[in-house]
């Protein structure tokens, strides 16, 4: 069965440090999504993005993340320069865009910012 | 008030169990609802996934919405210790838009 991957599964940085969070969608997969959890916290909504741009965004969602779709295949979380309550799980979701609206989640990429 | 809100237990059954979980929201908007399972440390793995009011049943999985009452609930038969962990429910206002998630219910079924 298809599922979305990430990589790393953890990352350990220094606050300041820029990190890269990747992901591969489920292939034929057109919406992507970031959402983030942490510890002890609901998961919330991040951004979301379908013919290479933006579709929506959170207030979190600020000038020090972005996305990009490098490739065919991956998907991109940067954070420029990390602070210490960026620490948290962040999961890659991705939707058909074909007339399903169901969001498959991936394992996720556990950040530790020190 | 929160959007979403979903008690987050513990809540310990006996296996064999019926289990019952709830949420209810505010944001008339949602449409679109989901139970996600989640493991610990892992990545919501979705269950049920309906539009209506009404009951969706998926082998021992029920999920029921009530939109006039805002309140959806999940209900698991035949409980097993591998039903043990933390179910959130999620809803949207439809189509590709963002997923708000409730807390989760942290489920644990004794053997």
């Amino acid at each position: 069965e298809p599922e979305v991957t990430q990589t790393p599964s953890h990352q350990v940085t220094q606050m300041g440090q820029e990190v890269i969070l990747r992901c591969v969608p489920i292939s034929n997969h057109l919406y992507f999504y970031w959402y983030r959890q942490i510890l002890g916290q609901k998961v919330e909504f991040l951004v979301s993005f379908y013919n290479n741009e933006i579709s929506e965004k959170s207030e979190i969602f600020d000038d020090q993340f972005s996305v990009e779709r490098p490739d065919g295949s991956n998907f991109t979380l940067k954070i420029r320069s990390t602070k210490l309550e960026d620490s948290a799980m962040y999961f890659c979701a991705s939707s058909d865009g074909q007339g399903r609206y169901e969001q498959y989640f991936g394992p996720g990429t556990r950040l530790t910012v020190t | 008030q929160k959007e979403v809100e979903q008690d987050p237990g513990p809540l310990s059954v006996p296996e064999g169990a019926i289990v019952s979980l709830n949420c209810t929201y505010s944001n008339s908007a949602f449409q679109y609802f989901m139970w996600y399972r989640q493991y610990s440390r892992k990545g919501p793995e979705l269950l049920m996934y309906t539009y209506s009011s009404g009951n969706k049943e998926d082998g021992r999985f029920t999920a029921q919405v009530d939109k006039s009452s805002k309140y959806i609930s999940l209900f698991i038969r035949d409980s097993q210790p591998s039903d043990s962990a933390t179910y959130l429910c999620a809803m949207n206002s439809g189509g590709y838009q963002k997923v708000t998630f409730g807390i989760g219910t942290k489920l644990q079924v004794i053997p």
